[in-house]
């Protein structure tokens, strides 16, 4: 059983169209994280959001952690072919060392 | 450039062999960690330490190895390869302090086929 759950698993868009991608859990995590993961490549860090209700933007993309530190998601406006990837989110408990992976959203951009 | 050295990118092993997957980092990270990445299942934890000396399992440690003996080098060792352990591995590193740890960066990870 995953302990975050993300969805869309797959997302296939035309280029300049909004999209939101969702990571859901029912255990309250003390951070969370965002990655992007290109193919043949490790993941890559986008942002860490550590406070409930917190947003942080970058540059197109609106990361927003969850009141209750249980679920966060991604926005990306006028999506482009560059944004194209494997998007994980990654939470991190108060009561231990371990971050936990979600499954993934896999976005194509279509040009 | 700093970051996570991973050797080797491709790896085949026959069943029961054993292997030595290296990770470095020149980041002075107290926090390293192995993944393995399997279509469908995400990351999954295998082994991970928050200092030389200290390791830790994760979510799947079975039939894996860690020591920590330095800060840069955080090795993964598979004792008897089986063909379940065909996947993908990465190694991760980060700041760690109060008990947390920060952003990971990432490896290129390593690809293992056991036949």
């Amino acid at each position: 059983t995953q302990l975050l759950e993300q969805s869309p698993q797959f997302l296939s868009i035309q280029e300049g169209e909004n999209l939101t991608v969702y990571c859901n859990s029912s255990s309250v995590f003390s951070s969370l994280q965002w990655y992007r993961q290109e193919p043949g490549e490790g993941p890559v860090l986008l942002v860490t959001v550590v406070t409930g209700g917190e947003v942080k933007k970058l540059k197109r993309l609106t990361f927003q952690f969850g009141d209750a530190r249980k679920d966060s998601s991604l926005h990306i406006t006028a999506a482009q072919p560059g944004d194209t990837g494997l998007y994980l989110c990654a939470g991190s408990k108060s009561t231990g060392n371990q971050f936990y992976f979600g499954t993934g959203t896999s976005l194509t951009v279509i040009p | 450039n700093a970051g996570v050295t991973q050797t080797p990118k491709f790896q085949v092993l026959k069943t029961g062999q054993s292997m030595t997957l290296q990770c470095a980092q020149d980041m002075n990270h107290e926090y390293m960690s192995w993944y393995r990445q399997d279509p469908g299942m995400g990351l999954r934890l295998i082994h991970y330490s928050v200092g030389a000396g200290i390791t830790d399992q994760g979510e799947v440690p079975n039939g894996y190895n860690v020591s920590r003996s330095t800060t840069e080098d955080f090795p993964l060792r598979l004792l008897s390869a089986a063909p379940s352990q065909t996947s993908v591995y990465f190694c991760a590193s980060s700041y760690y302090s109060r008990r947390r740890s920060y952003g990971y960066t990432f490896g290129s990870g390593t690809r293992l086929t056991v036949v």
